[in-house]
């Protein structure tokens, strides 16, 4: 079935740039999503790229994505406490498959 | 616009009641999704409508869970005989047809005691 891994934590310093990845295995999978959640809160679609895109920039955010190794990275340039939350990697075929989620931390 | 509204935020409940869940999506989303998630752990499907029809409800766990949408908005996720392990935060999405976005509703939080 459809896996999503991602690593658990990152911790950074504020104006740094944090690099999140993660890992999937469904090769048929349409769509790939990055996802925020502040604590107490709802998740909040950072941005997507195609599967037939290698990259997507967005302000701040930079997606890519390797086909290929079935491998994706959300890059977030002069990162800020706001900043601080769990991110979510999650691929689509029909359904959407979540990883764990990766909990970043900003050091002010 | 509204965004998608899930009813009640919290519910606690005793082990064997049963449960109901509302969703109400954004307004035209034909697509509409629930997800459930445990502490600590990303969302998991549970089962996706495409209008009135279950297009996939594979991610239900068991027979205690069952989801209608009978009019293709409005969704109501119900749980028979709940377990201490129901125990999470039940999230609604929807989404525009052909559209990539899905857009989460703030969740449901039950609480079996």
């Amino acid at each position: 079935g459809e896996d999503v891994e991602q690593s658990l934590f990152l911790s950074v310093r504020e104006g740094d740039s944090s690099v999140i990845n993660c890992t999937y295995t469904d090769s048929s999978s349409t769509y790939l999503y990055w996802y925020k959640q502040e604590p107490g809160a709802g998740l909040q679609l950072l941005t997507y790229i195609f599967s037939n895109m290698d990259m997507k920039q967005d302000q701040r955010l930079t997606v890519l994505l390797n086909k290929k190794d079935k491998h994706l990275s959300l890059r977030i340039a002069d990162t800020q406490t706001g900043d601080s939350a769990i991110y979510f990697c999650a691929e689509r075929n029909q359904k959407v498959t979540f990883g764990i989620g990766t909990k970043l931390q900003v050091i002010p | 616009g509204a965004g998608v509204s899930q009813t009640p935020s919290n519910k606690v409940t005793e082990k064997g009641k049963y449960v109901e869940l509302r969703c109400d999506p954004i307004s035209g989303h034909t697509a509409l999704y629930w997800y459930r998630q445990s502490l600590g752990q990303g969302p998991e499907f549970l089962i996706y409508f495409q209008g009135t029809g279950a297009a996939d409800d594979s991610g239900l766990p068991n027979d205690r869970f069952f989801a209608v949408r009978p009019e293709g908005s409005v969704s109501t996720l119900k749980i028979q005989r709940t377990e201490r392990g129901d125990s999470a935060v039940y999230l609604c999405a929807s989404s525009s047809t052909g559209v990539s976005e899905q857009y989460f509703g703030p969740g449901t939080r039950l609480t079996v005691t």
